[in-house]
């Protein structure tokens, strides 16, 4: 079957504008996980949805970062009123269960100028 | 949430020298995962440990969980070109978020 995919893979917004990425979890896992990634550091936690319900959203950085996941399978992570310092690889991973190993989609790389 | 401190942040070696890259916590862990991130990828899952003084091998890749549990080990032995990349410990945030912490990472170059 098929990986993680994110949509999409690029995407360069101006200082302000609203932006919106798309996450497809491997079908029949039940976590997704969504991390910021910035350059040469390590992923950090975002939030976390066990099927529909966001259990956890202590990453978030600011109410500007909303994320959803309504039907249990793709997500969307949507960043209002862009800011240069949210450039980064925004990645999302997906498992079987919270403990379990994470599979990693190939991130949207996020360039707000 | 927890923390983990990794060394060494970059780690230059010669192609058929091994390599080491260390994970280290001030708190008992009830687990510990590897992954490892090419250039320009995204982080791909190696292994988890679970067991107090585990010690696991994946062909040339050799892992191990300290006794106390605070401290988990990578080993790479006789390096080869594919093994570049950046190696990363990640362990789960216990009472806090339910997503992974990740260690800063290993950068790993390895010289023809």
């Amino acid at each position: 079957g098929a990986g993680v995919s994110q949509s999409p893979r690029y995407k360069v917004a101006k200082r302000g504008q609203d932006v919106a990425l798309r996450c497809d979890p491997i079908s029949g896992h039940v976590s997704l996980f969504w991390y910021q990634q910035a350059l040469g550091q390590g992923p950090e936690f975002l939030t976390y949805f066990q099927n529909e319900a966001q259990l956890d959203k202590s990453g978030l950085p600011s109410d500007r970062f909303f994320a959803e996941r309504p039907e249990g399978s793709v997500s969307t992570l949507k960043i209002q009123r862009t800011q240069q310092e949210d450039s980064a690889v925004y990645l999302c991973a997906s498992s079987f269960s919270r403990d379990y190993e994470q599979y990693f989609g190939p991130g949207t790389r996020l360039t707000v100028t | 949430g927890q923390q983990v401190m990794q060394i060494p942040q970059y780690q230059h070696v010669q192609e058929g020298e091994d390599f080491t890259t260390y994970c280290n916590s001030s708190t008992t862990l009830s687990n510990i995962q590897w992954y490892k991130q090419r250039p320009g990828g995204h982080p791909v899952f190696l292994i988890q440990l679970v067991k107090s003084g585990e010690v696991k091998k994946q062909k040339r890749l050799t892992f191990q969980f300290g006794e106390a549990k605070k401290n988990s080990s990578l080993h790479i032995t006789a390096t080869q070109t594919t093994d570049v990349g950046t190696y990363f410990c990640a362990v789960g945030s216990g009472g806090g978020a339910d997503g992974l912490t990740f260690g800063k990472g290993t950068h790993l170059i390895i010289q023809p």
